[in-house]
């Protein structure tokens, strides 16, 4: 069983909808990171957190320590939404935090 | 302030060959690490390093490795390479440890 899970794989919505995507965890973090890859490769960090909930404009990511579940939420999507998101984790233990444990990905598509 | 700088975006070579990339990261960062996305296995980490010490390392070969120097800039290195070696590698940099990772665009590297 991967140690990060994200669901769905795959997400389709029509512009504007509210959308959700998932991302459970089975070892212990000390953060959480929400990233955004678009075609062509280059990744952009959206959320890095470790309790509780954070906003940027239309995104929303929050995260329950205890349940080890994150979710990303993205209102009023827009065609420009359409990416690839994924969750990765911070492991908890001393030294490294460069050491980022990843999920599969969410294959995201807005239809105008 | 300028981002993370990965060169070359691409490159093509041959099996056997070895393979250097480098990656410059946001000035006044030190820790800069390395990861390998394939379409089979996704984001996997690769090694961090640290004001010029590697201080952690994923599960790959011998064959790759990469240093650091004084001001930062990293470099990895692939010896050998396989086929399978064909990815994504993409370099993320941080200020301190524990906060937010900053990518860099990658070099797509395929294996003939």
């Amino acid at each position: 069983k991967n140690e990060v899970e994200q669901s769905p794989q795959n997400l389709t919505a029509q512009e504007g909808e509210f959308i959700t995507i998932n991302c459970s965890y089975s070892v212990g973090i000390s953060a959480l990171h929400w990233l955004q890859q678009h075609p062509g490769g280059g990744i952009v960090s959206l959320f890095m957190l470790s309790s509780g909930k954070k906003k940027h404009g239309r995104l929303i990511a929050t995260i329950n320590i205890q349940e080890k579940h994150s979710s990303l939420h993205i209102t009023a999507s827009h065609p420009r939404d359409s990416a690839v998101y994924i969750c990765a984790v911070q492991r908890n233990y001393g030294g490294s935090q460069g050491n980022l444990i990843f999920g599969k990905g969410t294959k995201l598509s807005v239809k105008p | 302030k300028a981002g993370v700088t990965q060169t070359p975006r691409y490159l093509i070579k041959t099996r056997g060959q070895q393979v250097t990339l480098s990656c410059s990261p946001i000035s006044g960062h030190r820790s800069v690490s390395w990861y390998q996305q394939t379409p089979g296995q996704g984001l996997q980490f690769l090694f961090e390093y640290f004001s010029e010490t590697q201080r952690n390392k994923g599960n790959f070969p011998g064959r790759f490795s990469g240093r650091q120097f004084s001001n930062s800039r990293s470099e990895m290195n692939v010896s050998t390479l396989e086929l399978g070696d064909s990815a994504l590698y993409l370099c993320a940099s941080r200020g301190q440890t524990n906060t937010e990772a900053f990518f860099g665009q990658g070099t797509r590297l395929t294996v003939v």
